[in-house]
C-alpha cells in the first residue's frame, strides 16, 4: 500500500496558486517526500523533493510540516498545462531497499 | 542532455506471445527501474537494475523479467502474454539506486 494519502481530485482557477496536500503520517526519518506529475498517457515528470526543509525550484514549492506528517505542493501560478495527476511519494533517498509505491494521486483540473 | 528513451512506443501482440521492451537511460545514469501502469491498478513497480544487477523486485509473476547491459541500457521481457498485461510500461533512470528517478514516455502494449 502507498504510504501517502491525497485527495482524488482538485480544481484550481487559471492564474491562481494550486495547493496540493499530501498526508504521510508514517514517514520515517530517512524518507524523502517526492512529487511527480503525469499528463495524460505520458511518463511521470519529476517536480520536486525534500526531507524536512521547504524547497523551491522553477516549477513549484514544497512545504513540509515540522512533524513531517504532511506536505503541500504549491504551483504558484497555475496554467492549463498544469492539468495532470499529481503523485506524492515517500522514499528513502539513499540505498533504497523498499520499492517506490505510487498511490492514486490527485487529478488537478485547471479551470480557464 | 537527452532524456530517457523507450522503444517501441506502441506495440500490439496476441495472447501467448512474448515481448521485449527497451529503455535507454539518461547518459551517466546507472539505475533503471520499470513500472507497469493500468487504469485499475495505477503505477506498479516491476523491478530495478543497478550496475547490471537486479536490486529490487515488485510483486509480479516470473513471466516478467529484465536485464541491464554494461552501458546501463535495460530491457524487460514478458513471456506468454495475457490480456491483463495490456498496459503502459514505464522506465525510469536515476544516477544511482535511490536517487531521483526520471521517467521515459513509456511503451503502450496492447494484448489481443
Amino acid at each position: 500500500d502507498a504510504k501517502t494519502t491525497q485527495p482524488p481530485s482538485m480544481d484550481c482557477a487559471e492564474g491562481r496558486a494550486a495547493n496540493l496536500p499530501c498526508n504521510h503520517s508514517t514517514i520515517s526519518g530517512n524518507e524523502y517526500v517526492y512529487w511527480y506529475r503525469q499528463i495524460h498517457s505520458q511518463g511521470p515528470q519529476y517536480i520536486i523533493h525534500g526531507l524536512k526543509n521547504n524547497e523551491t525550484n522553477e516549477m513549484a514549492s514544497l512545504i513540509i510540516t515540522e512533524d513531517r506528517k504532511s506536505s503541500t505542493l504549491i504551483l504558484p501560478h497555475a496554467t492549463l498545462r498544469d492539468t495532470a495527476v499529481y503523485y506524492c511519494i515517500v522514499s528513502p533517498n539513499m540505498n533504497r531497499d523498499d520499492k517506490i509505491i505510487f498511490g492514486k494521486g490527485t487529478r488537478l483540473h485547471i479551470l480557464p | 542532455k537527452a532524456g530517457v528513451t523507450q522503444t517501441p512506443r506502441y506495440l500490439i501482440k496476441t495472447r501467448g506471445q512474448q515481448v521485449t521492451l527497451s529503455c535507454s537511460p539518461i547518459s551517466g545514469h546507472r539505475s533503471v527501474s520499470w513500472y507497469q501502469q493500468t487504469p485499475g491498478q495505477g503505477l506498479q513497480f516491476l523491478f530495478e537494475y543497478f550496475s547490471e544487477t537486479q536490486r529490487n523486485k515488485g510483486n509480479f509473476p516470473g513471466r516478467f523479467s529484465g536485464r541491464q547491459f554494461s552501458n546501463s541500457r535495460s530491457e524487460m521481457n514478458v513471456s506468454t502474454l495475457e490480456l491483463g498485461d495490456s498496459a503502459l510500461y514505464l522506465c525510469a533512470s536515476s544516477l544511482g539506486s535511490g536517487d531521483t528517478q526520471y521517467f521515459g514516455p513509456g511503451t503502450r502494449l496492447t494484448v489481443l
